[in-house]
C-alpha cells in the first residue's frame, strides 16, 4: 500500500513562512491535495492538483511537488493558520491515501 | 451551494452494525464528475478514508476495513449510506461524508461530521 509521511509538528513565528512536507515514493508522479483542519471542524481543501487553490483560499497558501516530496507552503503566517494539515493522494493500488497529519503551531 | 449532512445514531453497541446516511442538498448525487465518500477520524488521531461510491453504485473500500464495510447510494433520495459491521471501541470516531472529484479524488465539499461512540 502507498504511504504518505508527514512531520508530526511544525512551528513558525507570525509573519514567517511555514513549510509542511509530505513524503511518498515517487510522489512527484501523483497529484497531491492538502487540507486544513481546525479543532472541532471538518477539514477544508486548501490546495489541489499540487498547487491549485480553491476559491476563497488566500494566495499565501501554495504547493509544490517533485521527486519524493510534496510541500505545502504558507507565507506570512497568521495566528489563524494554526491547525492540522493533511496531504492526500489517489493511488491506483491503494485508492485514497492520507498522510498522518502535521500540527502547525504559530509561536 | 452544495451541502452534505451526516445522520445516524451517535451510540452503537460493540459487535453491532454502525449505520450512517449522508444527504446531499444543493446538487445532484448523480453527477458523472464526482464520487461520494466516507472518512473517519478517531479521537486525537488523523483522517482515515473508509470508502467511496459512484452514482452508478460502483464501490471502492479501504482494504483494512473492506470485510466490514458496505456503502450504498439512493439516487432518488440524493443520499448515500455507510454500514460498518461488528464494531468495536476502535471504531469510535467522527465520521465525515464528502464529495470526491472524479480524477484524483480530492474532497472539495465535506459534511460537518457526526460523532459515533461504540460502547455498551
Amino acid at each position: 500500500s502507498y504511504v504518505l509521511t508527514q512531520p508530526p509538528s511544525v512551528s513558525v513565528a507570525p509573519g514567517k513562512t511555514a513549510r509542511i512536507t509530505c513524503g511518498g515514493n515517487n510522489i512527484g508522479s501523483k497529484s497531491v491535495h492538502w487540507y486544513q483542519q481546525k479543532p472541532g471542524q471538518a477539514p477544508v481543501l486548501v490546495i489541489y492538483y499540487d498547487s491549485d487553490r480553491p476559491s476563497g483560499i488566500p494566495e499565501r497558501f501554495s504547493g509544490s511537488n517533485s521527486g519524493n516530496t510534496a510541500t505545502l507552503t504558507i507565507s506570512r503566517v497568521e495566528a489563524g493558520d494554526e491547525a492540522d494539515y493533511y496531504c492526500q493522494v489517489w493511488d491506483s493500488s491503494s485508492d485514497v491515501v492520507f498522510g498522518g497529519g502535521t500540527k502547525l503551531t504559530v509561536l | 451551494q452544495l451541502q452534505l449532512q451526516e445522520s445516524g445514531p451517535g451510540l452503537v453497541k460493540p459487535s453491532e452494525t454502525l449505520s450512517l446516511t449522508c444527504t446531499v442538498s444543493g446538487g445532484s448525487i448523480s453527477s458523472s464528475s464526482y464520487y461520494w465518500g466516507w472518512i473517519r477520524q478517531p479521537p486525537g488521531k488523523g483522517l482515515e478514508w473508509i470508502g467511496s461510491i459512484y452514482y452508478s453504485g460502483s464501490t471502492y473500500y479501504n482494504p483494512s476495513l473492506k470485510s466490514r464495510v458496505t456503502i450504498s447510494v439512493d439516487t432518488s433520495k440524493n443520499q448515500f449510506s455507510l454500514k460498518l459491521s461488528s464494531v468495536t471501541a476502535a471504531d469510535t470516531a467522527v465520521y465525515y461524508c464528502a464529495r470526491l472529484e472524479g480524477s484524483t479524488r480530492y474532497m472539495d465539499v465535506w459534511g460537518k461530521g457526526t460523532t459515533v461512540t461504540v460502547s455498551s
